[in-house]
């Protein structure tokens, strides 16, 4: 049921270099988000969207930037790839009422070497 | 400070026992409570929610307790099967819109047959 879907699955990049990782949607949902997964720390909020250009900062979005055009697409950037950026990313949008909670993608994991 | 607590990184369980997985939270701004259900290699799931207004929500065999004045939820799986076995995510949010989940770090639970 892929409404949302994430790309790359897997990268390696070397520290210094600028990444990008993009989730797009097909569900129309106004709202975006960009998580991160890491052993010990379980789903930490990077950047969040809540439309076309308005994003907003989440709790670990130093060394990130995001961007959003379109309603359907929402670019993660690691402007210069650290080793501590290592780490499973997770996207999820948001649709009607709170209840039905998230909907995540399958996750981009990013190896920085 | 985190504002989410799982307390037991894992739980293992025989397959036809209760599972009881709790949460703590502190924001007493909290009002709505989700849990999630990771898969390896896959996205969260979302599994049950719970508004304040409620103590108690069931679905099928999943049921979520909430205890406000305490600051404390549990998810209860009864009977538990091999194939719940996945790490289970705790989320809050303090209002009904969209404002991002708050998630905790996760609990491991494996059930043995």
């Amino acid at each position: 049921d892929a409404g949302i879907t994430q790309s790359p699955r897997h990268k390696v990049t070397e520290t210094g270099t600028p990444v990008t990782l993009r989730c797009h949607q097909t569900e129309n949902h106004r709202y975006m988000y960009w998580y991160r997964q890491d052993p010990g720390h379980g789903l930490r909020l990077i950047h969040y969207s809540y439309g076309v250009k308005d994003t907003d900062k989440g709790e670990v979005s130093d060394g990130y930037s995001v961007s959003r055009s379109k309603t359907e697409d929402f670019l993660l950037t690691l402007e210069s790839a650290t080793s501590s950026q290592t780490s499973v990313y997770f996207c999820a949008i948001s649709g009607q009422g709170w209840d039905y909670g998230y909907t995540f993608g399958s996750g981009t994991r990013l190896t920085v070497v | 400070d985190q504002q989410v607590k799982q307390n037991s990184p894992s739980l293992s369980v025989q397959e036809g026992r209760i599972s009881i997985l709790n949460c703590d939270y502190t924001n007493s701004m909290f009002d709505y409570f989700l849990w999630y259900k990771k898969y390896p290699a896959e996205g969260p799931t979302f599994l049950i929610s719970i508004s304040s207004i409620k103590d108690k929500n069931e679905d099928g065999r999943f049921t979520v307790f909430l205890n406000k004045s305490a600051k404390h939820l549990s998810l209860h799986i009864v009977p538990s099967q091999p194939g719940d076995s996945a790490v289970y995510f705790c989320a809050a949010s303090p209002n009904s819109g969209n404002t991002p989940l708050v998630f905790g770090k996760g609990t491991r639970l494996s059930v043995i047959a």
